[in-house]
């Protein structure tokens, strides 16, 4: 248990859908990330929040909007998605601070149709 | 950011230690250097992480160069459950930037 959740674990969506990620940590977190980990590329990181505010984006198409209400919830809601944006989505959190650990979920299994 | 270089595959035996290597030799002075592991169908864990001096945790070891070019993640007793793929992050210490940024890493297969 990493404390840290998301959900849906598994989702399939045609181009034309909107659909959304949620993450949820319960550690007390004030830091949280998206990455996406694409069949046979390293894990890349898409979004960081930072006390709610977002301080980093890494290049990520606007296809991909990311939210975050507080410091315990971090969405990524998704529309017109192509099939290349197929992957694994991880989301992670951990203190504000250099050199602590991020936790990382389980991941959401996306595929685009 | 300072890269990394690791084997992409390694293979030990099960009740054996393991030396995980990573070079970086451009790593920074004020660069971290992290480790996180990826198990089958489950997001990264962190393992260790360490800026000069060696370090253990209930985990790992962390041993690290001189001149710190270069790391050696070590399992000191390989399990099944170490099965996964080895990832050597370096994270700079300044600037507050929080981003880890993940290579391809080293895939370790132990062998019962």
């Amino acid at each position: 248990e990493t404390g840290v959740t998301q959900t849906p674990r598994h989702l399939v969506m045609g181009m034309t859908n909107k659909k959304s990620l949620k993450c949820e940590q319960h550690l007390g977190h004030n830091a949280m990330y998206w990455y996406k980990q694409s069949a046979k590329k390293p894990l890349e990181l898409m979004f960081v929040y930072n006390f709610k505010e977002q301080t980093e984006n890494n290049s990520v198409p606007s296809r991909f909007s990311p939210e975050c209400p507080n410091s315990s919830h971090l969405f990524l809601h998704l529309h017109t998605l192509q099939p290349e944006d197929s992957a694994l989505y991880l989301c992670a959190s951990s203190r504000t601070g250099l050199g602590n650990e991020q936790f990382f979920g389980p991941g959401t299994r996306l595929t685009v149709l | 950011d300072a890269k990394t270089t690791q084997p992409n595959s390694m293979e030990s035996n099960e009740e054996e230690p393991v030396h995980l290597p990573c070079n970086h030799s451009t790593i920074s002075g004020t660069d971290y250097i992290h480790w996180y592991r990826q198990l089958p169908s489950q997001g990264p864990e962190y393992v260790i992480h360490g800026l000069t001096s060696n370090v253990n945790n209930r985990m790992a070891s962390l041993a690290i160069a001189e001149d710190r070019k270069s790391s050696t993640l070590i399992l000191h007793r390989a399990t099944l459950r170490d099965a996964a793929v080895y990832y050597c992050i370096l994270r700079d210490g300044q600037g507050g930037s929080e981003k880890l940024v993940f290579g391809k890493g080293t895939k370790l297969t132990v062998n019962p």
